[in-house]
């Protein structure tokens, strides 16, 4: 167990429908990062949030979004999904805003859409 | 794109063998890392350079870094079954804030 906690694990659902992906940093970091992972893309950096702020935007499309609550955890939001989306999301966390003492990553969300 | 790219794509070995892979990128950095990854897993922090250091060690890895060449290199020696994985070079650009891995290197250890 790394310290990240995503949820769900799997996630199966229809073209054009909404999802949310929830993300718990390891205790004490306050960044969260997203990526996506798909076969013919790699691994993708989509977002970055420092202490409730977003910090840096990546390759991150329109229809999604995301948040960093008080309590430190985050939220990816997906919406009008498309077959394209179906990827691993990884969420990681760190303890600064920059990767100095690396990133601690979740197990991720397996996302279908079908 | 992605700012670092692996090389080989994929390496088969026997066990006990060393495996040596490859990274090249192409800004300046801060640091290098490379993470490992089992198949559908999340990714594991191995071990860290920063761009003023040239080699490191950790255990059975060794990590160089050669930022004339924009290139780095991760060996594992006496490789064992459970290395069998993907390994990923991930940078972090000057005054850039996040990580940017490359498309890893696939690891087989033959028993």
């Amino acid at each position: 167990d790394s310290g990240v906690t995503q949820t769900p694990k799997h996630l199966i659902t229809a073209t054009g429908q909404r999802v949310t992906l929830r993300c718990s940093p390891r205790s004490g970091d306050l960044s969260v990062y997203w990526y996506q992972q798909s076969l013919d893309q790699g691994l993708q950096f989509l977002i970055h949030y420092y202490n409730g702020e977003e910090r840096a935007k990546g390759n991150i499309l329109e229809r999604f979004s995301a948040q960093q609550f008080p309590d430190l955890h985050s939220e990816l939001n997906l919406s009008s999904l498309e077959l394209g989306d179906s990827a691993l999301y990884f969420c990681a966390s760190s303890v600064g805003g920059s990767s100095i003492y690396g990133y601690t990553f979740g197990s991720g969300t397996r996302l279908t859409v079908v | 794109s992605q700012q670092g790219e692996e090389d080989p794509q994929a390496l088969s070995i026997q066990e006990g063998e060393n495996a040596t892979m490859n990274c090249s990128y192409k800004t300046s950095i801060n640091n290098l890392q490379w993470y490992r990854q089992n198949s559908g897993r999340g990714l594991v922090h191995l071990i860290l350079i920063r761009s003023n250091e040239r080699e490191k060690h950790s255990g059975r890895l060794r990590v160089t870094l050669d930022t004339s060449k924009k290139s780095s290199s991760l060996l594992i020696t006496a490789s064992r079954a459970a290395d069998t994985a993907s390994y990923f070079c991930a940078t972090d650009k000057k005054g850039d804030y996040k990580l940017s891995f490359g498309a890893g290197t696939t690891v087989t250890v033959r028993a």
